[in-house]
């Protein structure tokens, strides 16, 4: 069984400030790291799936790490703007999937 | 337009109605997964399915049945839906087991 954790529950940051979000999971019996961007209203969409000890993916300002053998993964967001207001979850899978419960992301401008 | 679609989107029923909520999608993915949300909870893993005619349960099954009989659709079946199954629900797909899913729009059930 995994369980997924995600710290800080909710963030408030001003335009362009830098931030960072933590997802925690047991490192045994893991195929797959996932994390999903989720609007207000919308369905979740696909950001990063990373599966290998040290991965890094990128895609604009948003940057994630994986590090399988602590059970850990960092999405990183640099230069935040009003439209990454979100809720950001992570996700990890054997067979099944367990999602962590999110961290809210409120950008200012 | 690759897609997963759900029907119905919104739907208010009584307790011990069986109702079927629809989920099929046009990507030829194997992996297929039905998902609940609920407040505070986030998204539960209901069932889950690797390919036509294996499925598997996920983390909260109990009151729920799914078949898999093609490949593109993956229905979610609530046989005596009770209020504690008043949720937002979401069907998602993908290529494999370790891909990224693509989510259906929801469907929201309240069961009263």
């Amino acid at each position: 069984i995994l369980n997924v954790e995600q710290s800080p529950q909710s963030l408030h940051v001003q335009e362009g400030d830098s931030t960072n979000f933590t997802c925690s999971f047991p490192s045994s019996n893991f195929y797959a790291l996932h994390w999903y961007r989720w609007e207000t209203a919308k369905s979740p969409e696909a950001l990063f799936v990373m599966t290998l000890n040290g991965d890094e993916k990128k895609k604009g300002r948003i940057s994630a790490t994986l590090n399988t053998k602590e059970g850990y993964s960092y999405l990183y967001i640099k230069g935040s703007q009003p439209e990454d207001s979100a809720t950001y979850l992570c996700a990890a899978n054997n067979n099944d999937m367990r999602f962590g419960a999110g961290t809210r992301l409120t950008v200012k401008p | 337009e690759a897609q997963v679609t759900q029907n119905p989107r919104y739907l208010i029923t009584v307790t011990g109605k069986k109702l079927t909520v629809t989920c099929s999608q046009n990507m030829n993915h194997e992996y297929m997964s039905w998902y609940r949300q609920d407040p505070g909870l986030g998204l539960r893993q209901i069932y889950y399915s690797m390919n036509v005619e294996v499925t598997d349960k996920g983390d909260v099954p109990e009151g729920y049945k799914v078949s898999r009989k093609e490949k593109r659709n993956f229905p979610l079946i609530l046989e005596s839906p009770s209020p504690n199954q008043t949720s937002l629900y979401f069907c998602a797909s993908s290529f494999t087991i370790a891909g990224e899913q693509y989510f259906g729009p929801g469907t929201r059930l309240t069961v009263t």
